[in-house]
């Protein structure tokens, strides 16, 4: 089975930085994912990590500790367009499925940037 | 555009419809996932089809069913429609299975939001 957690909402001002962190519990690690999400539109990919450590990829950076079950999305110099849905998302065996991999994603964490 | 199409990006329609939905994932992509996101929920995997077959099978309803063809293009079959169905679905693709550490995460369509009336 799987279980994601992430905070429900956050709230940072233009400029700053912030940190959302995810938890999992699930079987078959096969990586974690960062989507974005507007309100009504697609997700789109942010980040992969397959691996301990951090991946940086210019204002965003993601972290990972598989031991821990832990990762957190980075978010540096804030803008206002930051304001959305983070998903947290973990790739795992399906239950019955053989080989099959799929994304669970968690809630997600909504994120609002102040001006 | 992320290459995943899909239609018709708005549905209306009564309980107790069908409708089909539509995807087309990104050239060379040969999986094709379909989640549904309802509102203040999480994307909930429904089911994968690689390459013309099923794959894997999450929380998909009875009422509903899906197929890819040939073309690798998909579609989401839903019937007896009840409100609680009112969602975004979101159909997404990749190049192989997920079973790769170096293959990377779906690239998703724009959704389709399905009201049931």
């Amino acid at each position: 089975g799987q279980n994601i957690d992430q905070p429900t909402e956050m709230t940072a001002t233009e400029g700053a930085i912030v940190q959302i962190n995810c938890t999992y519990q699930t079987s078959g690690f096969n990586g974690l994912f960062w989507y974005q999400q507007h309100a009504g539109e697609a997700p789109t990919f942010l980040s992969y990590n397959v691996l301990d450590g951090l991946e940086e990829k210019g204002r965003f950076s993601s972290f990972l500790s598989r031991s821990k079950g832990y990762s957190y999305l980075l978010l540096k110099e804030l803008q206002m367009k930051d304001s959305a849905s983070y998903l947290c998302a973990v790739r795992d065996s399906v239950p019955h499925s053989g080989s099959a991999r799929q994304l669970t994603f968690g809630s997600g964490t909504q994120l609002t940037v102040l001006p | 555009d992320s290459g995943v199409t899909q239609t018709p990006k708005h549905l209306i329609t009564a309980t107790g419809q069908r409708v089909t939905l539509r995807c087309s994932p990104r050239s060379g992509d040969l999986s094709v996932y379909w989640y549904q996101q309802s509102l203040d929920q999480g994307l909930q995997f429904l089911i994968q089809y690689y390459n013309g077959e099923e794959r894997a099978k999450g929380n998909i309803l009875e009422r509903f069913s899906a197929q890819q063809f040939p073309d690798l293009h998909s579609e989401l079959n839903l019937s007896s429609l009840e409100l609680g169905d009112s969602a975004l679905y979101f159909c997404a693709s990749s190049v192989g299975t997920g079973s790769s550490l170096t293959e990377g995460g779906y690239t998703f369509g724009s959704g389709t939001r399905l009201t049931v009336v």
